[in-house]
């Protein structure tokens, strides 16, 4: 069965200031996709970042990053330089390859960001 | 518009009613999605269709719902007998669903606010 994991509900960062995000997963897989998607109050989810299983070279979107670890079935977010705007509901969600398409999603319960001016 | 587009955008209902969700996908996308999010939790995955037909309907928590794509573009989820604890964000999202996996990237809608009385 597949599982993700976000061990941390609510996190607040400084304005300007670097905050990461963790998400682990489990999953006998071995080819599979990886997302953040930030959800502000509109409700509206947009992904933020995607990560592919068998690049070893971390995904990076201007000012957002990942950490992923594959041995571990790790994979955190790290936002620099932080922004108001940045203040949203965080959720990893994971996918795996099924033939040309990706499939569902499965989804961690989320992380409450909180950016202070 | 160039997005996905859900109507309506909030649904109250008393138990036991019929209520039915529409989702309009980004045009040309052959993959649609629907998912749940209750209140606090991350979506969770309800069916996927591939053009007309339901791919995997394995999300689907029980005979009460339904959901159809009839010419492969717009699609309804149906909701019949409601309970309160349907009561939740139903959000649907589209992908292209063809031209490989690496850019196989699911958009979503807005959602669409259930509430059971």
């Amino acid at each position: 069965a597949q599982t993700v994991t976000q061990s941390q509900p609510e996190m607040s960062v400084q304005e300007a200031e670097t905050v990461t995000l963790s998400c682990t997963y489990d999953t006998s897989e071995s080819d599979y996709y990886l997302f953040w998607y930030k959800q502000p109050p509109s409700r509206q989810m947009i992904l933020v970042i995607r990560q592919e299983a068998y690049k070893q070279q971390n995904a990076t979107e201007n000012r957002f990053s990942v950490n992923f670890q594959k041995a571990a079935k790790s994979f955190s977010l790290k936002i620099s330089d932080s922004q108001l705007g940045d203040a949203a509901m965080y959720f990893c969600a994971y996918s795996w390859a099924r033939g040309s398409t990706l499939g569902r999603l499965y989804f961690g319960r989320g992380t409450q960001l909180t950016v202070w001016p | 518009g160039a997005g996905v587009s859900q109507t309506p955008s909030n649904k109250v209902t008393e138990k036991g009613k019929y209520v039915e969700l529409r989702c309009d996908p980004i045009s040309g996308h052959t993959a649609l999605y629907w998912y749940r999010q209750s209140l606090g939790q991350g979506p969770e995955f309800l069916i996927y269709f591939q053009g007309t037909g339901a791919a995997d309907d394995s999300g689907l928590p029980n005979d009460r719902f339904f959901a159809v794509r009839p010419e492969g573009s717009v699609s309804t989820l149906k909701i019949q007998r409601t309970e309160r604890g349907d009561s939740a964000v139903y959000l649907c999202a589209s992908s292209r669903g063809s031209g490989g996996r690496s850019t196989d990237t699911q958009y979503f809608g807005p959602g669409t606010r259930l509430t059971v009385l």
